[in-house]
């Protein structure tokens, strides 16, 4: 059974300073990856995804991850973070096994950037 | 533009009386989805459907059913609420293919008293 990680719940930044927001996972075969932005009062949306080929993913709002096998992790950075990145973030995994996609999400991590 | 359309936003009611909260999607997924968001526990999937007529318990099934009988449409029923089912309720859709993200609505925060 796949699990996920994060190991922050709440992690408090200052404005244009680096952030990375850590995930791990556990599964036995291979995987397809994902983070998830929820802002206050809505769903969550797609930030980036992780499918194949390049273990550097960039996606939306400047943010990117870095898939590491060997160490089954996926974190999340951003170089220069704003105040409008205070959120709510999910990683989340599912098999790459064929028909139905099983999602496993981690509890979120908060990011909360200071002025 | 391509949503998830959840209803209610908001409920609060009281023990025992029955509600739905319904989810309709505008994508032609085939795949949907409800999550409930608890603090410190993230995301749990309650049911899901690959299909018209196909449904399956999630991860945290107990005290809610689901119905499938249009391909947009997927209400959670809650026959008899209890205040354990307090909680920040989600649906999601998506084509189901392995490696496809999901589409989430806006979220129904529902209290039970």
């Amino acid at each position: 059974a796949q699990s996920v990680t994060q190991l922050d719940s709440q992690v408090p930044v200052f404005e244009e300073a680096p952030v990375e927001l850590r995930c791990n996972y556990s599964s036995s075969v291979s995987v397809y990856l994902f983070w998830y932005v929820q802002y206050p009062n809505q769903g969550l949306q797609l930030l980036l995804k992780y499918l194949s080929g390049s273990t550097l993913v960039k996606g939306i709002n400047g943010f990117e991850a870095e898939f590491n096998k060997s160490q089954t992790s996926f974190h999340l950075r951003k170089p220069s973070v704003h105040i409008s990145d205070t959120a709510e973030y999910f990683c989340a995994v599912s098999d790459q096994s064929g028909g139905y996609q099983k999602v496993t999400f981690g509890i979120g991590t908060k990011l909360q950037v200071i002025p | 533009e391509a949503q998830v359309t959840q209803n209610p936003r908001y409920l609060i009611t009281v023990t025992g009386k029955k509600l739905t909260v319904t989810c309709s999607q505008n994508m032609n997924h085939e795949y949907m989805s409800w999550y409930r968001q608890d603090p410190g526990l993230g995301l749990r999937q309650i049911y899901y459907s690959m299909n018209v007529e196909v449904t399956d318990k999630g991860d945290v099934p107990e005290g809610y059913k689901v119905s499938r009988k249009e391909k947009r449409n997927f209400p959670l029923i809650l026959e008899s609420p209890s205040p354990n089912q307090t909680s920040l309720y989600f649906c999601a859709s998506s084509s189901g293919l392995a490696g496809q993200p999901q589409h989430f609505g806006d979220g129904t925060r529902l209290s039970i008293l």
